[in-house]
């Protein structure tokens, strides 16, 4: 069974502080990441996603890939209060299957607190 | 670039009668099409797998015979929730697999509320 794991939260951080979201993965051969943010009664949208370990910025937010520890986080630099939602990690897996399959998180409530 | 679709947004019906959502990729083509459903405070469960042509998979535990879903072109498929019940009341999210992105991901419609009364 193919599983991605999150904290499911909530998370509180100030306005202005770091967020930081953590996702691990148990399917080694993954080979792309994504996060969505979904406000309460709203669809999933992307945010981002990553391939290669290390890196990749976004504007205000950076995701982080590391394949060996099999972990993808999510940093969130000067939160707002606009960024609490809930934010899913998804992984497309190794093994393929229908385009787009994902392997979704139950997702990090966050709460930026003003 | 990779907008989906769902229509209605919200609907109300009577115990017993069906009720067909539609999703559609607006700016791009589906091969693959994905319908979830979500309870309040819940997580996305995903219902089914619908191909272009071909007969959708379902999920364990979804009743195909009562969630019918065709996926007639690539940029529409639909969801028919048949003899609705009260317990079938959710929000129903498709999405669309694209790669407008650069990756080979799933975009959301905005989502279906369904109350059944």
């Amino acid at each position: 069974q193919k599983e991605v794991e999150q904290n499911s939260g909530p998370l509180s951080v100030p306005e202005g502080a770091i967020a930081s979201l953590n996702c691990t993965y148990s399917d080694r051969g993954s080979q792309s990441f994504f996060w969505y943010r979904q406000y309460s009664g709203k669809s999933p949208e992307l945010i981002m996603f990553i391939y290669s370990n290390g890196d990749k910025e976004d504007g205000r937010f950076t995701a982080q890939l590391n394949k060996a520890s099999q972990y993808v986080s999510l940093l969130i630099r000067d939160s707002q209060p606009s960024d609490s939602a809930t934010y899913l990690c998804a992984v497309n897996p190794h093994y393929g299957g229908s385009q787009g399959n994902l392997i979704f998180g139950k997702g990090t409530k966050l709460s930026v607190k003003p | 670039g990779a907008v989906v679709s769902q229509h209605p947004s919200w609907v109300i019906c009577k115990s017993g009668t069906s009720v067909k959502i539609e999703c559609r990729s607006l700016d791009f083509q589906a091969t693959t099409m994905f319908w979830y459903r979500q309870f309040p405070k819940q997580s996305l469960m995903l219902m089914a797998t619908s191909n272009e042509g071909s007969k959708a998979t379902y999920e364990q535990g979804v009743e195909k015979d009562k969630f019918l879903i065709n996926h007639a072109s690539l940029t529409l498929s639909t969801l028919t929730v048949t003899s609705a019940h009260p317990e079938d009341s959710s929000f129903y999210i498709c999405s669309a697999s694209g790669t407008l992105s650069g990756a080979d991901t799933q975009y959301f419609g905005p989502g279906t509320r369904l109350t059944v009364l």
